[in-house]
């Protein structure tokens, strides 16, 4: 069985300043998918930022960017020039690529951008 | 517009009173997903479907039921909720397993 953890409960950036978010997988797959997701206080799940384990280059969309160690099953999420509309929850998941199930997510950390 | 539908978003109920939460996709997704949302434990799968008709558990199946008779429908029943089905569920759609999967508003149950 997979498991994510995300050992960062809670985090608070300045706005425009620079935050990672650390994310650790447990897998026995080889070859599997890792997402970044936000949760604003909309509730809404909105998709961050996807990475393919076989893909040595990280992604980055705009801001976000991840640093994916696969050895180490690390895959932390950096946000640049940090805005008040980053203040969410998020989350990190995992999934394999085989037919069948679904995303594994962590227990989520909490950001909070100050002004 | 492709989106995922949940209804209600905000439901209170009694403990033994049988409920059901729609979802609908309008994306033509094979894979359809229900989890509940915890603090501190993320969200979690209940139950996903590939197919019409074709339905599995997923970590925390119990006190829930699926059906997916139609490719675009994946309600989830509470035959008899309770207390510890209080809860943030979430319905999600997607393509296949490691495309983007795509959320509903979220339901909020309380279970009284």
């Amino acid at each position: 069985a997979q498991t994510v953890t995300q050992s960062q409960p809670e985090m608070s950036v300045q706005e425009a300043e620079t935050v990672t978010l650390s994310c650790t997988y447990d897998t026995s797959e080889s070859n599997y998918y890792l997402f970044w997701y936000k949760q604003p206080p909309s509730r809404q799940m909105i998709l961050v930022i996807r990475q393919e384990a076989y893909k040595q280059q990280n992604a980055t969309e705009n801001r976000f960017s991840v640093n994916f160690q696969k050895a180490a099953k690390s895959f932390s999420l950096k946000i640049s020039d940090s805005q008040l509309g980053d203040t969410a929850m998020y989350f990190c998941a995992f999934i394999p690529n085989n037919a069948g199930n679904m995303l594994t997510f962590g227990g989520g950390t909490r950001l909070m951008v100050k002004p | 517009e492709a989106q995922v539908t949940q209804n209600p978003r905000y439901l209170i109920t009694v403990t033994g009173k049988k409920l059901t939460v729609t979802c609908s996709q309008n994306m033509n997704h094979e894979y359809m997903s229900w989890y509940r949302q915890d603090p501190g434990l993320g969200l979690r799968q209940i139950y996903y479907s590939m197919n019409v008709e074709v339905t599995d558990k997923g970590d925390v199946p119990e006190g829930y039921k699926v059906s997916r008779k139609e490719k675009r429908n994946f309600p989830l029943i509470l035959e008899s909720p309770s207390p510890n089905q209080t809860s943030l569920y979430f319905c999600a759609s997607s393509l296949n397993t490691v495309t983007e999967a795509f959320f509903g508003q979220g339901t909020r149950l309380t279970v009284v």
